[in-house]
C-alpha cells in the first residue's frame, strides 16, 4: 500500500530538540518534503530532500535549526528539530513530490504528527 | 505575509461557480508550475491540480486550473456542500529556493 506515516510528535519545552520520522511504503526514490500547519493557520513549507539525498532546502523560519535526512535502505525520512520555539507548534506533514525540479506537486501526504512547544 | 496572495474567503450557493486567485511574481508563478490543494476540515491536504492545469486521476472535472503570467486561478463549477474546505496554491520560488504556499482560501457553500 502506498502511504506515508509520520511519528515522533509530542509536547516539548522551548529550546528542546525533537526528531520526526516519516515511514514511506509502497514506493521508493522520490523527493520528500515536510510541511507544517500551525493551529488555525495555513500551510507552511519546511524542508525538502531530493530523491537521492544529494540536495536539501529549508524554509527561512527553520534554516539552521532543522535538518532533513533520509535513510533510503529503511525508506524513512527524518526531520531533526533543534532549538524549538513556541512558534514551531504545528501539525507536521510528510509529503512526496512528483514531477521534474522545480515543477513539482505533492501527490501523497501523511496524516501528520502534532508538535507542541511550550514556554 | 505569504509570497503568494489568495483571497481569505469566497462563497457561493450550491451549483454556482467560484474562482480562487493566486497572485505571485516572476520568480515563482511566472517561472514555475502551480499546483492546488484542497484541505477538508481535520484532514491532510489533497492535490487537486498539478502543472497549472492538470487534474490527477479521480479529481472531478468540476475543478480546473489556469495560469497567466504571474497569476493562477482555481475554478470550481457546480459547487457542492462537500467542497467546503480550505484551498491552497503552491509553487517553487526560484529566487528564494523555497517552496511557497498561498495563505489559503476558505470556500463556503451558502
Amino acid at each position: 500500500q502506498v502511504q506515508l506515516v509520520e511519528s515522533g510528535g509530542g509536547v516539548v519545552q522551548s529550546g528542546d530538540s525533537l526528531r520526526l520520522s516519516c515511514a514511506a511504503s509502497g514506493f521508493r526514490g522520490y523527493g520528500m518534503h515536510w510541511v507544517r500547519q500551525a493551529p488555525g493557520k495555513g500551510l507552511e513549507w519546511v524542508a525538502l530532500i531530493w530523491y537521492d539525498g544529494s540536495n536539501t532546502y529549508y524554509g527561512d523560519s527553520v534554516k539552521g535549526r532543522f535538518t532533513i535526512s533520509r535513510d533510503s535502505y529503511e525508506n524513512m525520512v527524518y526531520l531533526e528539530m533543534n532549538s524549538l520555539r513556541v512558534e514551531d507548534t504545528a501539525v507536521y506533514y510528510c509529503a512526496r513530490d512528483v514531477g521534474y525540479f522545480p515543477n513539482w506537486s505533492f501527490d501523497l501526504w501523511g496524516r501528520g504528527t502534532l508538535v507542541t512547544v511550550s514556554s | 505575509q505569504s509570497v503568494l496572495t489568495q483571497p481569505p474567503s469566497v462563497s457561493a450557493a450550491p451549483g454556482q461557480w467560484v474562482t480562487i486567485s493566486c497572485s505571485g511574481s516572476i520568480s515563482n508563478i511566472g517561472s514555475n508550475d502551480v499546483s492546488w490543494y484542497q484541505q477538508l476540515p481535520g484532514t491532510a491536504p489533497k492535490r487537486l491540480i498539478s502543472e497549472n492545469t492538470k487534474r490527477p486521476s479521480g479529481i472531478p472535472d468540476r475543478f480546473s486550473g489556469s495560469k497567466s503570467g504571474t497569476s493562477a486561478t482555481l475554478a470550481i463549477a457546480g459547487l457542492q456542500t462537500g467542497d467546503e474546505a480550505d484551498y491552497y496554491c503552491g509553487t517553487w520560488d526560484s529566487s528564494l529556493s523555497v517552496w511557497v504556499f498561498g495563505g489559503g482560501t476558505k470556500v463556503t457553500v451558502l
